[in-house]
């Protein structure tokens, strides 16, 4: 089946630390790998996806790239500020018209 | 424009009533998702609709819930004989296409409390 296994948080970093956060999938066919945001108060938003192996998705200083090889999807930012503290979910989509599968989402906060 | 608009974005409501929960996607979005989100987890599926069909209702966790889409726009999720189980954040979500590589915009969501 489909599945998304992410990094338990939570993660507390200081501002201008190196940030990664785990993902890893498990998919049929050839699926579609992205990063959702969630800022305090606010909705879910896309901040970077990947549509075939080795692509790499990048956004707000924000990269992923897509390993078919290790079926991970890891989220990385050289140097985190406060206002990226949010909670961040790994997801795919892996059949036409379907639904995503999301993690459990990972929640980061970053001080000053 | 628009962004998904979800109303109400509180429900508080007793076990045992009825609720409706509304969704208004994207202008021109064919697809149109409903996911809900426990405390801590992420979203699960619960139905999508391509038009005005239910393309998909395997996520539903039951006959109580029921979701239609009757003019292919605003989707409405109905929940009947609500339980305290029930409690959790309700999102939608629309998309302009159903292709895998579709982004998904989501809405800010409706928290349902059953007391």
């Amino acid at each position: 089946g489909n599945s998304v296994t992410q990094m338990e948080g939570p993660v507390t970093l200081s501002e201008e630390a190196f940030l990664t956060i785990n993902c890893t999938y498990t998919a049929t066919g050839y699926p579609s790998l992205f990063w959702y945001v969630q800022y305090p108060g606010e909705g879910l938003q896309l901040l970077l996806k990947a549509t075939k192996a080795d692509d790499k998705g990048s956004n707000k200083g924000f990269e992923a790239t897509y390993r078919k090889e290790t079926t991970s999807f890891h989220l990385e930012k050289g140097s985190v500020q406060v206002s990226d503290s949010a909670v961040y979910f790994c997801a795919l989509s892996a059949l036409t018209g379907n639904q995503f599968y999301f993690g459990t989402g990972t929640s980061l906060t970053v001080i000053p | 424009g628009a962004g998904v608009s979800q109303t109400p974005s509180n429900k508080v409501t007793e076990k045992g009533k009825y609720v409706e929960l509304r969704c208004d996607p994207i202008s021109g979005h064919t697809a149109l998702y409903w996911y809900r989100q426990s405390l801590g987890q992420g979203p699960e599926f619960l139905i999508y609709f391509q038009g005005t069909g239910a393309a998909d209702d395997s996520g539903l966790p039951n006959d109580r819930f029921f979701a239609v889409r009757p003019e292919g726009s605003v989707s409405t999720l109905k929940i009947q004989r609500t339980e305290r189980g029930d409690s959790a954040v309700y999102l939608c979500a629309s998309s302009f296409g159903l292709a895998v590589y579709n982004e998904q915009f989501f809405g800010p969501g409706t928290r349902l409390t059953v007391l």
